[in-house]
């Protein structure tokens, strides 16, 4: 039972580097989210997803893109990496809307 | 309005204590607030949550204690064990279908043998 699937576990990258993070979910779940997390600063919203082709801003979408082209993966673009990116990612879903969220154990990436 | 105000930041008790975790709200039309327990190296976890039609609710030994009319609530956990050390954060979110979460900072608990 595989659930949330994020890799990589950890990246470095340098300023100005771009790179894909990868979420996968096997549970068929309409909703999936991006969050980061920072310490002290709790989980904030990144980008999320209602279904396949829907994708709207969260709360931080400033220097991050996804999409949403199957149910099962929700991948998130950072395109110009910057040391304010540098933070712990956590892709989670969910079935409806209002029912609880999985979430994967993260990637942890720093950019210097 | 959209901040969810979690405290203390760290907590140490004894096993056996019962460690306490406040959250406080502004925004009226939050009526879903959920716990989650994280550990190290894991994504979070639902805990136990609870709506505003009630004051009060129990999960094993874990209790959600919910004022509406002072917009706060709080994590109770009963006869605290070492295996509870974790970070727990609170989360609030409106009835708009969608569960776009706002949380806590987080409190890191630390359960001593």
């Amino acid at each position: 039972n595989a659930g949330v699937t994020q890799t990589p576990k950890f990246r470095i990258l340098k300023i100005g580097q771009s790179m894909t993070l990868q979420c996968t979910q096997d549970m068929n779940h309409n909703y999936m989210y991006w969050y980061r997390q920072d310490p002290g600063m709790g989980l904030k919203l990144i980008y999320y997803s209602v279904g396949a082709g829907i994708t709207d801003k969260g709360e931080v979408p400033n220097g991050y893109n996804v999409s949403r082209s199957t149910t099962e993966d929700f991948p998130l673009r950072l395109e110009l990496a910057a040391p304010s990116q540098t933070s712990v990612y956590f892709c989670a879903s969910s079935s409806l809307g209002n029912s609880p969220l999985h979430f994967g154990n993260g990637t942890r990436l720093t950019v210097t | 309005q959209q901040q969810v105000k979690q405290s203390p930041q760290s907590l140490i008790v004894q096993k056996g204590g019962i460690p306490i975790i406040n959250c406080a709200y502004e925004n009226t039309a939050f009526d879903y607030f959920p716990w989650y327990q994280q550990f190290p190296g894991k994504g979070p976890a639902l805990l136990i949550a609870i709506r505003p039609d009630v004051s009060e609710k129990k999960e094993g030994r874990f209790t959600i204690s919910f004022n509406k009319s002072a917009k706060q609530f709080s994590l109770h956990i009963m006869d605290s064990q070492p295996g509870d050390s974790a970070t727990y954060f609170c989360a609030a979110s409106g009835d708009t279908g969608f569960q776009k979460l706002v949380f806590g900072t987080g409190t890191r608990l630390l359960v001593s043998p």
